[in-house]
């Protein structure tokens, strides 16, 4: 069965630091993963997906099979970047999503 | 419309009752997914339509579930014998690949209370 872990609930930096969301797999196939993410009073959408190689509003996320990982990057954090980010694993029919980080980015 | 449009957007009902959640997806995709999210967990799989019919209800949670796409478009999700674990936002998304995951539009959800 696959799974997503963020083993961060809550994570706050300052504006202008470095941040990385953490995101751990397991599945048995050949994942497909994305990030969404979640703005104050909007509603879910795609950040970003791995096949892409993409880079979104700065951040970047690189898939690491051997770790199997997947963690969300950036190096200068804005304020508009506070929202709830979900890390989520393709497999057949369905999406499976982890629990979310709430991301806070301090003045 | 220019999203997935979700009604009702808050529900509250008595333990025992019946409930209808809709869904009207983006005009012209095919592929059609119910999701749950409880309070502080991420969304959970319930089933997903391609088309009219449902390719996977596997993540239904017992027999009270129940949803329908009669005319491959607009989605509703019926709950029966509502229980207060019921309670949470059932989110709706939408989809333009046939096959596999394309980018996925959700509705802001319909929240439901079991009271």
């Amino acid at each position: 069965a696959q799974r997503v872990t963020q083993p961060e609930k809550l994570l706050s930096v300052f504006k202008g630091a470095p941040v990385e969301l953490k995101c751990n797999y397991s599945y048995s196939g050949s994942p497909e993963l994305f990030w969404y993410v979640q703005y104050s009073r909007q509603r879910l959408q795609l950040l970003l997906r791995h096949i892409s190689r993409e880079s979104i509003k700065g951040f970047t996320a690189d898939l690491n099979k051997g770790e199997t990982s997947f963690h969300l990057k950036k190096p200068f954090a804005q304020e508009e970047d506070s929202a709830m980010y979900y890390c989520a694993l393709s497999s057949g029919s369905r999406l499976t999503f982890g629990e979310g980080t709430q991301l806070t980015v301090n003045p | 419309g220019a999203g997935v449009s979700q009604t009702p957007s808050n529900k509250v009902t008595e333990k025992g009752k019946y409930v209808e959640l809709r869904c009207d997806p983006i005009s012209g995709h095919t592929a059609l997914y119910w999701y749950r999210q409880s309070l502080g967990q991420g969304p959970e799989f319930l089933i997903y339509f391609q088309g009219t019919g449902a390719a996977d209800d596997s993540g239904l949670p017992n027999d009270r579930f129940f949803a329908v796409r009669p005319e491959g478009s607009v989605s509703t999700l019926k709950i029966q014998r509502t229980e207060r674990g019921d309670s949470a936002v059932y989110l709706c998304a939408s989809s333009l690949r046939r096959r596999g995951y394309g980018e996925l539009f959700f509705g802001e959800g319909s929240r439901l209370t079991v009271l």
